[in-house]
């Protein structure tokens, strides 16, 4: 059973260092969400993708952000100059468009910036 | 704009007891769908229950079931028989059907501690 993955699970980096996290999605999930979590906090809607077309931003989302899904499959999520602001949890969930859209969750990367 | 709101930041039940979580929301879209997740502390937001705005009946999954009044705007979760591995963070969250984005507004969060 292969649920949602991403890679890294932990990411320690320091100020103004550019990162990189990637998600894999269900494999036949057309849809994928990239949410924020800060501690304490209910996760906060980033960006998402239906196939490789990027629909939506949140005003959130940075130009330091920036996302892609390129072949409609895996995805990633790059901070550029990185500040201890983006310390928080990276979410990565997938779905399949339709009337009841669940959201599978992967277990998330957690960002540290020093 | 949709909003969920989670008054409860913790609560705790004994082991082998039922427990209500609440939610509220807010919304002016005549077609949603309200989720229940549980996060415990390895990351992961696990799916637990769904309602949909029109749904005559209230949704049941096993331990799980939610308490929908529409005229009240609430979703409360309850868990019935508590399990000491319930324990962990549960958050209520709204999709808008109307929209066809998939986007959920979550809550803030209720911890939650099951005692032995």
């Amino acid at each position: 059973d292969t649920g949602v993955s991403q890679d890294p699970r932990h990411k320690i980096t320091k100020r103004g260092q550019n990162v990189t996290f990637r998600c894999d999605p269900i494999s036949e999930h057309n849809r994928l969400y990239w949410y924020r979590q800060t501690l304490g906090q209910g996760p906060e809607f980033l960006t998402y993708f239906q196939n490789e077309a990027q629909l939506e931003k949140s005003r959130l989302l940075s130009d330091r952000f920036s996302a892609e899904r390129p072949k409609g499959s895996f995805s990633t999520l790059e901070i550029q100059r990185t500040e201890q602001g983006d310390s928080a949890m990276y979410l990565c969930a997938s779905s399949w468009t339709g009337v009841n859209e669940k959201l599978f969750f992967g277990s998330g990367t957690q960002l540290s910036v020093l | 704009a949709q909003k969920i709101t989670q008054t409860q930041p913790g609560m705790f039940v004994q082991e082998k007891e039922a427990v209500t979580l609440d939610c509220t929301y807010d919304t002016s879209d005549p077609s949603y769908g309200l989720f229940w997740y549980k996060q415990p502390s390895s990351g992961e937001m696990i799916f637990l229950i769904y309602q949909g705005s029109y749904d005559q009946q209230n949704a049941t999954e096993g331990r799980y079931s939610l308490n929908f009044q529409k005229a009240r705007k609430s979703a409360n979760l309850v868990i019935s028989a508590s399990q000491l591995g319930d324990s962990a963070m549960y958050f209520c969250a709204m999709i808008s059907l109307s929209s066809n984005t998939g986007k959920l507004i979550f809550g803030q969060g209720t911890t939650l501690q099951v005692k032995p």
